[in-house]
This record gives structure tokens, C-alpha cells and sequence, in this order.
């Protein structure tokens, strides 16, 4: 059964501060992993990671994957409050279709 | 706003009940998904609907159902209704392709 592990579940930073979210992962036939933020109720998509040692980045969120320890990190320099949030990392099989297995998240809350 | 809108937003229910979740998916997509968000945790893959047929069942009870309809919106049923079904149920929906346009959602309280 495939499984997605985050950590840490949670912590508080203050804006300015770099975090950095872990998402281990296990899965049969590996398609990609992607990270989505969720503020309050619909998840939106962050990046897809399909290749192992290549960033990705958009803006302040940067995020790479590691196909061979089987995780991927995400990133987030100079916090502000608006990235409070809870991040969530889902891995998707080969074959599966857009059938995505998350991990529980990790609630990130930046104080002023 | 990801074009994908669900209803109700809120619902409640007691044990037993049967309730019926609604979604209409962003315009010219043909898969739809439904996933299973409780308090605290990611959410779980219910099932997936393409061009009308399930198309994928995630670790759910029979009790669970669904349907896609010609112009691609789709139902999710939930019979006999138990406390631990209290959740956030997510659509979302794609063309056929890997990205998820996710819906606000719909949260139901089963007392």
C-alpha cells in the first residue's frame, strides 16, 4: 500500500524565517509527487516533481525530489503570514490514474 | 477559484442517514475524483469517475457510491451514515491529465 509521511506535523516561524517541510514516501510504480497548500479548504497545487535532483521554484516556495531516498523537501524563504497554511505532499503511481496518495501535512503558522 | 464548485458547503446529519454531495467540474473536464479529508489529516481517495464509469476505488465501503453525469458533474452517495463519516468530502476535477483543480468542498457533521 503506498504511503506518504510528513514531518514536522506542525511548528511556528516568524515572517522573515526559511522553512523547510520533509515528505517521505512510499509507492509502487512511481509517477510524480506533488505538494498542494490548503489556507482553509480547497488544496491548491504547488509543484509536480517528476525527476530526481532538479528544483523546482516558483517566487519564495522552492521544492526537490529524491527519487533514490524516496523524499522530497519544500522550502519557503522570507515567510510571511499569508503562507500560513497547511502543506500537503501526495505521490501518484504509474497506472493509477489521478489517484493521489497524501501524507497527513504539516501546518505551518507564520507569526507578524 | 479553480472553476469546480460543490454543494452544499454544509451539511449535518444523524447515524443512519443518506446524504448526497454535488460537484460540477471545471468546464471541458472529464475526470472527476472524490477524496475523503477528516480533522487533522490528509485527504483520502474515495473514488474516480471518467467519461462516466468508476475509473478507480480507493479502500471505501460499498456504502459509498457515485455517478458522473453527460456533462461530466458528478454525484457522491454516502449511505447508513456513521460518526466517523463526519469529513471534509473534496471533488476534484481534471482533463484526463495529472493536474487537480480541487473544490471548496463539502463539510458534513454526523451527530
Amino acid at each position: 500500500e503506498d504511503k506518504v509521511v510528513q514531518s514536522p506535523l506542525s511548528l511556528v516561524v516568524h515572517e522573515g524565517d526559511t522553512v523547510t517541510l520533509n515528505c517521505s514516501y512510499e509507492v509502487t510504480n512511481f509517477r510524480s509527487l506533488l505538494w498542494y497548500k490548503q489556507e482553509k479548504k480547497a488544496p491548491t497545487f504547488l509543484f509536480m516533481l517528476t525527476s530526481s535532483g532538479i528544483e523546482k521554484k516558483s517566487g519564495r516556495l522552492s521544492s526537490i525530489l529524491d527519487k533514490k531516498e524516496l523524499f522530497s523537501i519544500l522550502n519557503i524563504t522570507a515567510t510571511q503570514t499569508g503562507d500560513s497554511a497547511v502543506y500537503l505532499c501526495a505521490v501518484e503511481a504509474l497506472a493509477a490514474g489521478n489517484k493521489l496518495t497524501f501524507g497527513g501535512g504539516t501546518r505551518v503558522l507564520v507569526k507578524p | 477559484e479553480t472553476g469546480v464548485t460543490q454543494s452544499p458547503t454544509h451539511l449535518i446529519k444523524t447515524r443512519g442517514q443518506q446524504v448526497t454531495l454535488r460537484c460540477s467540474s471545471q468546464s471541458g473536464h472529464n475526470t472527476v475524483s472524490w477524496y475523503q479529508q477528516a480533522l487533522g489529516q490528509g485527504p483520502q481517495f474515495i473514488f474516480q469517475y471518467y467519461r462516466e464509469e468508476e475509473n478507480g476505488r480507493g479502500n471505501f465501503p460499498p456504502r459509498f457510491s457515485g455517478l458522473q453525469f453527460p456533462n461530466y458533474s458528478s454525484e457522491l452517495n454516502v449511505n447508513a451514515l456513521e460518526l466517523d463519516d463526519s469529513a471534509l468530502y473534496l471533488c476534484a476535477s481534471s482533463l484526463g491529465g495529472r493536474e487537480l483543480f480541487f473544490g471548496e468542498g463539502s463539510r458534513l457533521t454526523v451527530l
